[in-house]
């Protein structure tokens, strides 16, 4: 069972305009969430993450909204540049384990110049 | 270099054979974790280490699969016996410690491919 969702497996969005990826979970023990991005045949490189005490944590262009109660989180990217242009995974963990990641498929975000 | 390295970047193997993939973490860093990436699919959890014991190895998907971190650094995932659904990007992340606020940082992975 896929604990970690993303369910858009692809995104365009002009460039300068806000791009939103979601991305739901139904373990209600998950307690910290990240954001990674890919570039092809690259590894992933860390963007964002937030605490589940916390319902946003904002970087730059890059803020990440989570929603406890609906067992929901947004990645917004504005404005949306070209070089944002890869594909991201949303990622979950437990704060009391191992932390190890549990990732959903990913969402190919494509910013059109 | 100052990230995590992976060998080989590519690896091309027979169905039954035996192949090592080497992870080098970021210096310094106590945990590394090994994770695998399917065509479509997001990674998927492997296997942990904090230091040189393997602290979670609850991903590994059968016994064919052993991975091992002698000296606390360098790591090895060995695959015996391979089968072509091995095949996958192999990831290897490290941090500083497993923890809050210490997220993980990739290498780029090692394609393996059994033919």
């Amino acid at each position: 069972d896929q604990q970690v969702k993303q369910n858009s497996p692809s995104l365009s969005v002009q460039e300068g305009r806000i791009s939103i990826l979601n991305c739901d979970y139904t373990n209600s023990m998950f307690d910290y969430f990240l954001w990674y991005k890919k570039y092809p045949a690259e590894g992933p490189t860390f963007l964002i993450s937030i605490s589940s005490i916390k319902d946003k944590n904002e970087d730059g262009r890059f803020t990440v909204f989570l929603n406890k109660s609906a067992k929901h989180l947004s990645l917004h990217i504005v404005p949306s540049q070209p070089g944002d242009s890869a594909v991201y995974f949303c990622a979950a963990t437990l704060t009391s384990g191992t932390y190890k990641y549990i990732f959903g498929t990913g969402t190919r975000l494509k910013v059109l110049a | 270099g100052a990230g995590v390295s992976q060998t080989p970047s590519n690896k091309v193997t027979e169905k039954g054979k035996y192949v090592e993939l080497r992870c080098d973490p970021i210096s310094g860093h106590t945990a590394l974790y090994w994770y695998r990436q399917s065509l479509g699919q997001g990674p998927e959890f492997l296997i942990y280490f904090q230091g040189t014991g393997a602290a979670d190895d609850s991903g590994l998907p059968n016994d064919r699969f052993f991975a091992v971190r002698p000296e606390g650094s360098v790591s090895t995932l060995k695959i015996q016996r391979t089968e072509r659904g091995d095949s996958a990007v192999y990831l290897c992340a490290s941090s500083p410690q497993a923890g809050v606020n210490t997220e993980a940082f990739f290498g780029q992975g090692t394609r393996l491919t059994v033919v």
